[in-house]
């Protein structure tokens, strides 16, 4: 299978700051990357789609200003949490596809202080 | 709008027992079905997905389009099958369509 990875794993960051969290496709391409983000013991809410060269489809609900998404590469896009706040606080997934199937990296957990 | 739902939000049966995790979806056109499995501290990974009509692990899902049902099944369950299930949807045709989730069944097995 295909392996996606995330980086950092995890972050402690001061409410107010901001933080990146970095998506890439390690042996595929990707034009297309999904971010999610995972309550605990919760399923998976799509956040956006991270579409390489241009802007990203927000689901609704989801703020763009505050979850900046970046898809400059065909194998890395970025989540940027702005102005950090505590609700912020999460599991934050990344996917991309090939051939058909989706692979998932192994989350960022964000904790906001 | 596309949705899944996965009624039981807790599900524990004992090691041999058959198993079935209960999904049902509403979509207006041609969904792909998937079964995803994420195990304690692991990422999510893929179990199987309806058009390949495969058994993985033990475990089978048939399409029910009158149902609009894709329910999970394995005959015999295995300690190691104690995981969260999602089941999941997307527009056919391809790895770009976003997917749609359920809220999950946590499946515990007892020896």
């Amino acid at each position: 299978g295909a392996v996606v990875s995330q980086h950092p794993s995890w972050v402690i960051c001061k409410s107010g700051t901001s933080v990146k969290i970095e998506c890439r496709s390690l042996d595929f391409q990707a034009t297309t990357m999904f971010w999610y983000r995972q309550f605990p013991k919760q399923s998976l809410m799509l956040m956006a789609t991270s579409n390489e060269g241009s802007k990203a489809t927000y689901e609704q609900g989801v703020e763009k200003d505050k979850f900046l998404i970046n898809h400059a590469s065909l194998t890395l896009s970025t989540l940027t949490v702005t102005s950090a706040h505590p609700e912020d606080s999460s599991f934050y997934i990344c996917s991309g596809g090939v051939r058909g199937e989706q692979y998932f990296g192994p989350g960022t957990r964000l904790t906001v202080t | 709008a596309q949705r899944v739902t996965q009624p039981e939000k807790l599900l524990s049966v004992f090691k041999g027992a058959p198993v079935e995790l209960k999904c049902n979806y509403s979509y207006s056109g041609s969904p792909e079905l998937f079964w995803y499995v994420q195990y304690s501290r692991q990422r999510l990974q893929l179990l199987l997905r309806h058009i390949s009509r495969e058994s993985i692990k033990g475990f089978t899902a048939d399409l029910n389009k009158g149902e609009t049902s894709f329910h999970l099944k394995k005959p015999f369950a295995q300690e190691e099958d104690s995981a969260m299930y999602y089941c999941a949807l997307s527009k056919s045709g391809g790895s770009n369509y976003k997917l749609t989730f359920g809220k999950g069944t946590l499946l515990t097995v007892n020896p």
